[in-house]
């Protein structure tokens, strides 16, 4: 019941195309959902985050859609880059009281933007 | 300001030997976590840290201890190390428990033969 899973495994986008990850989760105490990115030899960064009281989150060219009743919440990157080429991981925690701030990850997705 | 800063980079251990895997972070956060990756697992949480002085388990902590030694330290010890601890291992810092954005160090791959 802690899993998140995350599909695909990995992705091929040509430049200019969009990037759609997915991931599922079973806690429905989980209340944060974060994706981060990750870079070749570089820990991962926080790339942007939701909480289940918005259904969409937008920064710049990447959104987030989330999907309360499904369990479901997705990355999706708009006119992707060479440059986003990384792997995304999104990850799930919950922040009440007694707030740990410990993450559960996905499996991740390595992106791959093709010039 | 250096962020979260880990150390060493690389290691390579024979089966049997100790290590302590080091992390700072000079945020002045409170919590502290440890992680490991693995291909196709995502990251896995070992041991966390949510003030100083106090440290609990997390997903997969058997075959490890920590330490916070003060605010900005949170050290890995693998006491005996065995092939399957081979991993890529990151430490990351969060502010409170009203912030909940992790920041990761740069990682430390381990190789145990």
């Amino acid at each position: 019941q802690q899993q998140v899973k995350q599909s695909p495994q990995s992705l091929i986008v040509q430049k200019g195309g969009i990037s759609i990850i997915n991931c599922a989760y079973e806690n429905t105490a989980f209340d944060y959902f974060p994706w981060y990115q990750q870079f070749p030899g570089k820990g991962p960064a926080l790339l942007i985050a939701i909480r289940p009281d918005v259904s969409e989150k937008k920064e710049g060219r990447f959104t987030i859609s989330f999907n309360k009743s499904a369990k479901q919440f997705s990355l999706h990157i708009m006119d992707s880059q060479p440059g986003d080429s990384a792997t995304y991981f999104c990850a799930a925690s919950i922040r009440g009281s007694g707030n740990t701030g410990k993450l559960i990850f996905g499996q991740g997705t390595t992106l791959q933007v093709k010039p | 300001n250096a962020g979260v800063t880990q150390t060493p980079k690389f290691q390579v251990l024979k089966t049997g030997q100790s290590m302590t895997l080091q992390c700072a972070q000079d945020m002045n956060h409170n919590s502290m976590y440890w992680y490991r990756q693995d291909p196709g697992m995502g990251l896995r949480l070992i041991y966390y840290s949510a003030s100083e002085g106090t440290t609990d388990k997390g997903e997969v902590p058997n075959g490890y201890n920590v330490s916070r030694l003060n605010k900005r330290e949170f050290s890995l010890r693998l006491e005996s190390a065995a092939p399957s601890q081979t991993s890529v291992y990151f430490c990351a810092s969060r502010r409170d428990h009203d912030y909940n954005e992790q920041f990761f160090g740069p990682g430390t791959r381990l190789t145990v033969l």
